[in-house]
């Protein structure tokens, strides 16, 4: 069963605290994505990969930073972490015009 | 004007009802779309996939494209408690190399007993 791994279901950080989201997948995807999901706003592209070491913004990249060095690999990074920051993260990845499989989400907290 | 636009509902039925769920879109040039199933505090997962125009049937799913309207459409049969959850449309376009999909801000659904 294809899967996408994110490492933390839950997270409670400190403002002004760099905070790392990691997401993996074994699918052997070209592309990968960080959405953020709130109530209200739908889905919101913050950044996507579509090749290591490649990145292009999304829709919403203030405040965020992404690493992708591995092909299986993509990190979400909150250079210092606020509280318009709470949120539910989601990681995606998926083939060329494929459909994306999602991973069950970080729900962070920003206190 | 987003590029997708979706009702939000929420939906209440009974169980055994007919759900139909819509999107509409402004973009011509999406060619892929797709429907997903979220559950409360879960990851969406891909529940239908079609591409350009027709109909495709998945069970007590069935998903619609009228490309000359700009609308898709989601149809569930005999539902039941356990489809209660958000749907969200997704598109993408033709060609598009980064197969970037765009999103509706899903339709909550309770199906109840």
């Amino acid at each position: 069963d294809v899967k996408v791994t994110q490492s933390s279901r839950y997270l409670v950080k400190r403002t002004g605290e760099k905070v790392f989201l990691e997401c993996v997948q074994d699918m052997d995807h070209e592309n990968m994505f960080w959405y953020r999901q709130d109530p209200g706003l739908g889905l919101r592209l913050i950044y996507f990969s579509y090749d290591v070491k490649m990145k292009e913004k999304g829709d919403i990249p203030e405040g965020y930073s992404v690493s992708r060095e591995k092909k299986e690999r993509f990190s979400l990074i909150l250079e210092s972490a606020s509280t318009n920051q709470t949120s539910m993260y989601l990681c995606a990845s998926s083939f060329i015009q494929g459909g994306y499989t999602f991973g069950s989400g970080t729900r962070l907290t920003v206190v | 004007q987003k590029e997708v636009e979706q009702d939000p509902g929420p939906l209440s039925v009974p169980e055994g009802a007919i759900v139909s769920l819509n999107c509409t879109y402004s973009n011509s040039a999406f060619q892929y779309f797709m429907w997903y199933r979220q559950y409360s505090r879960k990851g969406p997962e891909l529940l239908m996939y079609t591409y350009s125009s027709g109909n495709k049937e998945d069970g007590r799913f069935t998903a619609q494209v009228d490309k000359s309207s700009k609308y898709i459409s989601l149809f569930i049969r005999d539902s039941q408690p356990s489809d209660s959850a958000t749907y969200l449309c997704a598109m993408s376009e033709r060609g598009s190399t980064l197969g970037r999909l765009y999103f509706g801000r899903g339709t909550q659904l309770t199906v109840w007993p």
